[in-house]
């Protein structure tokens, strides 16, 4: 069954760019949607953005002026970038697949804590 | 952005028990809404789709429904497994958002 797996430092400091990689086992990434989403600590999920395994990208509005999501097909993995963080940008990072262009996220990855903070 | 709400924030129930949860969008998602768990430490799990479809191996004590604007996802008989938080998630349209979640308790 298909796995995911994130991994990336765990602290970045504010005003750095976050970045995060997710590996993706079990199946290939090609004919997917893949997605991050994030939760601070103790609060909600919030829906970061997807890349489609052709490239094409699609980010929450909230945060679009900062990230970029790309992907290595060679690799089976994805990857996301957050410029200019800040400690509102501290949360637990998820990867995710979507099977269709719009569906639910199945399956997750464990996630990744990563702390804004100097 | 739609708004998802869920309700109740927090509740309160026992082993046995039947449980329902509510999940209102701010406007009409059709059947596009997932139910999700997660527990502490752990990432959400998939529990329907949809609306009202089961994810393969999750219990039959699960079970969703609505269509609209309004949702709610049925524990028919709680096991201790079941205490958890759990999220709705609307795909109806981008930004994909989610509720702000319901806390199951003991």
């Amino acid at each position: 069954q298909v796995q995911l797996q994130e991994s990336g430092p765990g602290l970045v400091k504010p005003s750095e760019t976050l970045s995060l990689t997710c590996t993706v086992s079990g199946d290939s990434i090609t004919g997917y949607y893949w997605s991050w989403i994030r939760q601070p600590p103790g609060k909600g999920l919030e829906w970061i953005g997807y890349i489609y395994y052709t490239g094409s990208t699609n980010y929450n509005p909230s945060l679009k002026s900062r990230v970029t999501i790309s992907l290595d097909t060679s690799k089976n993995q994805f990857s996301l970038k957050l410029s200019s963080v800040t400690a509102a940008d501290t949360a637990i990072y998820y990867c995710a697949r979507n099977l269709y262009y719009e569906s639910w996220f199945d399956p997750w990855g464990q996630g990744t804590l990563v702390t804004v903070s100097s | 952005d739609i708004q998802m709400t869920q309700s109740p924030s927090t509740l309160s129930a026992s082993v046995g028990d039947r449980v329902t949860i509510t999940c209102r969008a701010s406007q009409s998602i059709s059947s596009w809404l997932a139910w999700y768990q997660q527990k502490p430490g752990k990432a959400p799990k998939l529990l329907i789709y949809k609306a009202s479809s089961l994810d393969s191996g999750v219990p039959s004590r699960f079970s969703g429904g609505g269509s609209g604007t309004e949702f709610t996802l049925t524990i028919s008989s709680l096991q201790p497994d079941d205490f958890a938080t759990y999220y709705c998630q609307q795909y109806d349209s981008y930004p994909y958002t989610f509720g702000q979640g319901t806390k199951l308790e003991i």
